[in-house]
């Protein structure tokens, strides 16, 4: 069973507010993943990172944030929420692929369901 | 880059065999992988085709054909609750980022 970790699980603010979703993960793994996921739909990632203190921007502009302080964190942030916004979020994890025949296992958390009213 | 073709939807009756497909354009990549998602779940990994053939894990089976640009999962003795979306995904092995990339994924349907 994978150990990662999402909260809050539902979130429902009004726009213009602050907002930071957590994750956290005790496996280790050193890459870290959000995507953002509308129900029915493809995943979109927005944001990874190989490890502390390494980000990058995925293939969604999503207006939000991340930080890599510890291994194990990975909070996403946005700075001004908004109805567009509103959606699933979704973080995962996993290790850094030392061979061609290893499959990059994503392990993913429960999610966050956000609502931006 | 990378692009995969996924049926939106599949349906079948519990007890089949269905397939999934998965077609791909991309200019290199090291293995293709399947994800299941029930409905307001979390993507699980399924399997991971490395080399072109066919990969069993019990009741599901993945293959891929490089030089067809294609891939399949294979469920067998299908069940209710393998009603899912089902997603495949390629790593790509130019660019350095390593970082998966998905198809929409297929809605499998399973009736009683």
């Amino acid at each position: 069973e994978a150990d990662i970790y999402q909260t809050p699980r539902y979130l429902v603010i009004g726009t213009g507010k602050k907002i930071t979703l957590e994750c956290s993960q005790t496996m280790g793994h050193d890459k870290m993943y959000w995507y953002q996921q509308d129900p029915g739909m493809e995943l979109h990632l927005i944001h990874y990172s190989y490890g502390v203190n390494s980000t990058e921007k995925g293939d969604l502009s999503s207006e939000s944030t991340v930080s890599r302080i510890r291994t194990e964190h990975f909070p996403l942030t946005l700075e001004s929420a908004r109805p567009s916004h509103t959606s699933q979020y979704l973080c995962a994890s996993s290790e850094w692929e030392g061979a061609q025949r290893s499959a990059g296992e994503q392990y993913f958390g429960p999610g966050t369901r956000l609502t931006v009213t | 880059g990378q692009s995969l073709e996924q049926p939106s939807e599949v349906t079948a009756v519990e007890g089949a065999i269905v397939q999934i497909n998965c077609t791909y354009q991309t200019s290199g990549f090291y293995g293709l992988s399947w994800y299941q998602q029930h409905d307001g779940g979390a993507p699980t990994f399924l399997s991971y085709n490395a080399l072109d053939g066919l990969e069993e894990t019990g009741r599901f089976s993945s293959f891929l054909s490089r030089s067809d640009s294609y891939g399949y999962l294979l469920l067998q003795e299908l069940q209710m609750k393998d009603s899912a979306s089902y997603f495949c995904a390629v790593r790509p092995a130019s660019g350095g980022s390593y970082i998966p990339t998905f198809g929409r994924g297929t809605s499998l349907i399973v009736h009683p």
